[in-house]
């Protein structure tokens, strides 16, 4: 089984300031999937940003980017120019490569950017 | 394009009572998945229906249920509600079958409340 671990339940950012949000996972899968999804108040959970294990290059959406290190098992998220609208809950999460997966998800940071 | 929409937004419900929640997924997406999420258990997976055929499941009890119609849409059944079953009930869509690679898209969820 799979196991996704966010170790900072809340965070706080001045706005326009660069933050970190960290995720460590736990598989004996080869082929799968990490994401990061965000949940704001009206609690419809948004795809930012998602990583192919195969890929050694980090995946980058605008001012999202990540920092996947495949052998330490770690997925952290870094948010550039924080936004008063990137407040939310974040979630990381894995997916094994077959059809029909289920999200596994860790149990979310609370992000507050301050103005 | 519409997104995946979850009806009804919230529900309140007697112990005891049976419940069903729907979902419409994003037009020609034939994956769906449900989620429950609650503030001590965080974000679970219950089921995952393609094509009208559930090719997985989460661990909940034989009280949780669903299905999928031709048209995609789908339903899940809660009998005998308990108060633990109180919580966000999140459905997602997906028009990539192999391992959905993150395509998920996401409904605002219906929050049911056991009373």
């Amino acid at each position: 089984a799979q196991t996704v671990t966010q170790s900072q339940p809340e965070m706080s950012v001045q706005e326009a300031e660069t933050v970190t949000l960290s995720c460590t996972y736990d598989t004996s899968e080869s082929n799968y999937y990490l994401f990061w999804y965000k949940q704001p108040p009206s609690r419809q959970m948004i795809l930012v940003i998602r990583q192919e294990a195969y890929k050694q290059q980090n995946a980058t959406e605008n001012r999202f980017s990540v920092n996947f290190q495949k052998a330490a098992k770690s997925f952290s998220l870094k948010i550039s120019d924080s936004q008063l609208g990137d407040t939310a809950m974040y979630f990381c999460a894995f997916m094994k490569q077959t059809s029909g997966s289920r999200l596994t998800f860790g149990e979310g940071t609370q992000l507050t950017v301050n103005p | 394009k519409a997104g995946v929409t979850q009806t009804p937004r919230y529900l309140i419900k007697t112990r005891g009572q049976q419940v069903t929640l729907s979902c419409s997924p994003i037009s020609g997406h034939r994956s769906v998945s449900w989620y429950q999420q609650t503030p001590g258990q965080g974000l679970q997976f219950l089921f995952e229906y393609f094509s009208e055929t559930q090719r997985n499941k989460g661990n909940f009890p034989g009280r949780f249920s669903g299905r999928q119609f031709s048209n995609s849409r789908s339903e899940m059944n809660v009998s005998t509600l308990e108060l633990g079953d109180s919580a966000l009930y999140l459905c997602a869509s997906s028009g990539i079958d192999q391992g959905a690679m993150g395509g998920y898209t996401f409904g605002s969820g219906t929050r049911l409340t056991v009373v």
